[in-house]
C-alpha cells in the first residue's frame, strides 16, 4: 500500500481480554518494527521483523505481548490478559531494508486498557 | 541504549517567528532523524540526517555527529507546525532512541 496502516485506529477493552494489532507495512519493505509510545514520551522499540524472521524482541515488556508476522508482510502485535499499564499508542513502523533509511511510521492504534 | 536529551521541552511562538530546536545524544549514531507528531498523532519523518545540513522548504537541520548535537530550525512558523518534535537515533542495530520531545505551539 501507499502507507503503512494499522488497525484498528482505536481500541478500547476491559482488563484481562486479549487484543490483537494489526499492521500492514509498505509493499516491499523487508523489516518492521513495532514500538509502544505512552502519553508525553517519544516511542519505545518493542520488536522487529526482517521478512518474516523476528530479530530482535529485547523491548517487550513480559511474555504478555508477542507479536508475529508469518508470511513477512502483515504482522499481528498480541497482548494477552491486558492490564491497566498496557494503555498507550502502539505504533508500527516499516523500511526498506536495515540502517533506518526510508522508515516510514504508521498511525498507530490508542488502546485503553478499562 | 543511547540517551537522547531534547530542548527545549515547551515552546509557544507567535505565527512568523523563528526556532531553533535541539537534540543531544549519549554515542555515535549511524542515523538520525527528526519527526513531526501532529494534533491527530502521525508520525512524520522530516529529515534523514546522521551528519551535515538539509533544508526542506522553511525547515533545516544540521548535525555535528563528531560533536553529537543535532539542530532543527524552523523559520516563518506557521499554526501547522504545531505539534511534538521527536529526535531519534539509531546506532549498530535496528531500534531508534527517541528523545522526549519539543512540543511547540504556533499562536496565529
Amino acid at each position: 500500500g501507499a502507507g503503512v496502516s494499522q488497525s484498528p485506529r482505536y481500541k478500547v477493552t476491559k482488563r484481562g481480554q486479549d487484543v490483537a494489532l494489526r499492521c500492514d507495512p509498505i509493499s516491499g519493505h523487508v523489516s518492521l518494527y513495532w514500538y509502544r509510545q505512552a502519553l508525553g514520551q517519544g516511542p519505545e522499540f518493542l520488536t522487529y521483523f526482517n521478512y518474516e524472521a523476528q530479530q530482535d524482541k529485547s523491548g517487550l515488556p513480559n511474555d504478555r505481548f508477542s507479536a508475529e508476522r508469518p508470511e513477512g508482510s502483515i504482522s499481528t502485535l498480541t497482548i494477552q490478559r491486558t492490564e491497566q499499564r498496557d494503555s498507550a499508542m502502539y505504533r508500527c513502523a516499516s523500511s526498506p531494508g536495515q540502517g533506518g533509511y526510508g522508515y516510514t511510521f504508521g498511525s498507530g492504534t490508542r488502546l485503553t486498557v478499562v | 541504549g543511547i540517551q537522547v536529551e531534547q530542548s527545549p521541552p515547551d515552546l509557544i511562538l507567535q505565527e512568523g517567528a523563528n526556532s531553533t530546536l535541539r537534540c543531544n545524544f549519549s554515542d555515535s549514531v549511524n542515523n538520525l532523524q527528526w519527526f513531526h507528531q501532529n494534533p491527530w498523532g502521525q508520525l512524520i519523518n522530516l529529515f534523514y540526517i546522521p551528519s551535515g545540513t538539509k533544508q526542506n522548504g522553511r525547515l533545516s537541520a544540521t548535525t555535528v555527529a563528531t560533536e553529537r548535537y543535532s539542530l532543527l530550525y524552523i523559520s516563518s512558523s506557521q499554526t501547522t507546525d504545531s505539534g511534538v518534535y521527536f529526535c531519534a537515533v539509531l546506532n549498530t542495530g535496528n531500534q531508534f532512541y527517541f528523545g522526549t520531545g519539543t512540543s511547540l505551539t504556533v499562536i496565529p
